[in-house]
């Protein structure tokens, strides 16, 4: 089982703005970072810290945090941002590491 | 450009041992903390290890499914991280990544990924 949790599917319309959230008490203490993966593809980081972007990913990906819950949002969502988006943080002794277990991202 | 680049996956058989190589270019090796994450046919992504650069000592942690099973060691004279996965089982069946960490204690994150290598554990 996993100490950080997704919502397993997520759907948007083209064009319109989706949030994909992460919960987990160790979100209390360290930032969330996340990670876009396509099929048959590695995964890349889109976000970490506080709410930065790797150079490259558009700046309609966005980050933020709330208590015990971190959120990545996309406005104006494109067809090509369809994947599986997974969060990781620090766990809550704060010695070791944790994913999500992902959210499947549809855009209809 | 940074690259990282895994080796050394392929079938294996239950209780045997394996050991991958992630071979890394274009960034100074021994400043940074190197990870390795798994993922199962169809799943999502399990952190397995990491290895913190010399000046943090050195030092490992693991994911207590493969604790006491797998180590994770590096050179920084080849720029090479590697897995050395013992006693496999069926359930080590997945694509094993390499990644580069950074940021801080509070901020940590994985920014560069190799390509992944299958490593399958079956009779």
């Amino acid at each position: 089982s996993s100490e950080l949790t997704q919502d397993p599917a997520v759907s948007v319309a083209l064009g319109q703005t989706v949030r994909i959230t992460c919960q987990g008490d160790s979100l209390r203490s360290y930032y969330a970072s996340w990670y876009q993966q396509k099929p048959g593809q590695a995964p890349v980081l889109v976000i970490y810290g506080k709410n930065n972007r790797p150079s490259g990913i558009p700046d309609r990906f966005s980050g933020s945090s709330s208590g015990n819950t971190a959120s990545l949002t996309i406005t104006g969502a494109q067809a090509e941002d369809e994947a599986d988006y997974y969060c990781n943080s620090r766990d809550s002794s704060g010695n070791l590491v944790v994913f999500g277990g992902g959210t499947k991202l549809t855009v209809l | 450009e940074v690259q990282l680049v895994e080796s050394g996956g392929g079938l294996v058989q239950p209780g045997r041992s394996l050991r991958l190589s992630c071979t890394a270019s274009g960034f100074t090796f021994g400043d940074y903390a190197m990870s390795w994450v798994r993922q199962a046919p169809g799943k999502g992504l399990e952190w397995v290890g990491f290895i913190r650069s010399k000046a943090y000592g050195g030092t490992t942690e693991y994911a207590a499914s493969v604790k006491g099973r797998f180590t994770i060691s590096r050179d920084d004279s080849k720029s090479i991280a590697y897995l050395q996965m013992n006693s496999l089982k069926t359930e080590d069946t997945a694509v094993y990544y390499c990644t580069r960490v950074s940021g801080s204690y509070k901020q940590y994150y994985f920014d560069y990924w190799g390509q992944g290598t299958l490593v399958t554990v079956s009779s």
